[in-house]
């Protein structure tokens, strides 16, 4: 299986700033990278896919980049909604595997 | 509008049996691949299996294999996630999720709100 580590696994952050979150795959996947935003006790939600695409309905303060196993998740102007657990996740091969996500804390 | 609407969840003993419903609305369901995918309580996110959208292709991460059986009636626009010998470390939120598109390499694009399931004595 595919490993994702991502890091941080923690952030604190205040509303404005530019955050950065990055996720490295055990081998290489290409642009099958994937980003998830999850709000407590709700279903993840589809920001990114293929590394850099952004989901329709999604704030262009949202980006991705990267690809083969570096990745990265840029948040230009963090917004009071923002604050949330944000997973990748590769779906370059199954199982389509996550990392174990960053938490993105108001200071 | 793409709706994901979970059914089938509660309290179990170990070794028992569960039975997850996933009704799909807003989209053409055999069309798609659907997947469930676990987050045990405050953990992360990880894929339990998937079907293709005729369900002739099956797919089960190795934690469950042999014990789960995944299905859908794409007369009923309906997946199921049949769980059997359920053991403690099943505890988990499940949801049923639907690929975002027709390839073998897709993300998840609608996901449903959630169904708790507890495996406790």
């Amino acid at each position: 299986d595919i490993q994702m580590t991502q890091s941080p696994s923690s952030l604190s952050a205040s509303v404005g700033d530019r955050v950065t979150i990055t996720c490295r795959a055990s081998q290489t996947i290409s642009s099958y990278l994937n980003w998830y935003q999850q709000k407590p006790g709700k279903a993840p939600k589809l920001l990114i896919y293929a590394a850099s695409s952004l989901q329709s309905g999604v704030p262009s303060r949202f980006s991705g980049s990267g690809s083969g196993t570096d990745f990265t998740l840029t948040i230009s102007c963090l917004q009071p909604e923002d604050f949330a657990t944000y997973f990748c996740q590769q779906s370059y091969s199954s199982p389509r595997t996550f990392g174990q996500g960053t938490k993105v804390e108001i200071k | 509008e793409v709706q994901l609407l979970e059914s089938g969840g509660g309290l179990v003993q170990p070794g028992g049996s569960l039975r997850l419903s996933c009704a799909a609305s807003g989209f053409t369901f055999s069309s798609y691949a659907m997947n469930w995918v676990r987050q045990a309580p405050g953990k992360g996110l990880e894929w339990v299996s998937a079907i293709r959208g005729s369900g002739d292709n099956t797919y089960y991460a190795d934690s469950v294999k042999g014990r789960f059986t995944i299905s859908r009636d794409n007369s009923k626009n309906t997946l199921y996630l049949q769980m059997n010998s359920l053991r403690a470390d099943d505890t988990a939120v499940y949801y049923c999720t639907k690929d975002y598109g027709l390839g073998m390499s897709e993300p998840f694009d609608y996901w449903g709100q959630g169904n708790l399931v507890t495996v406790s004595s």
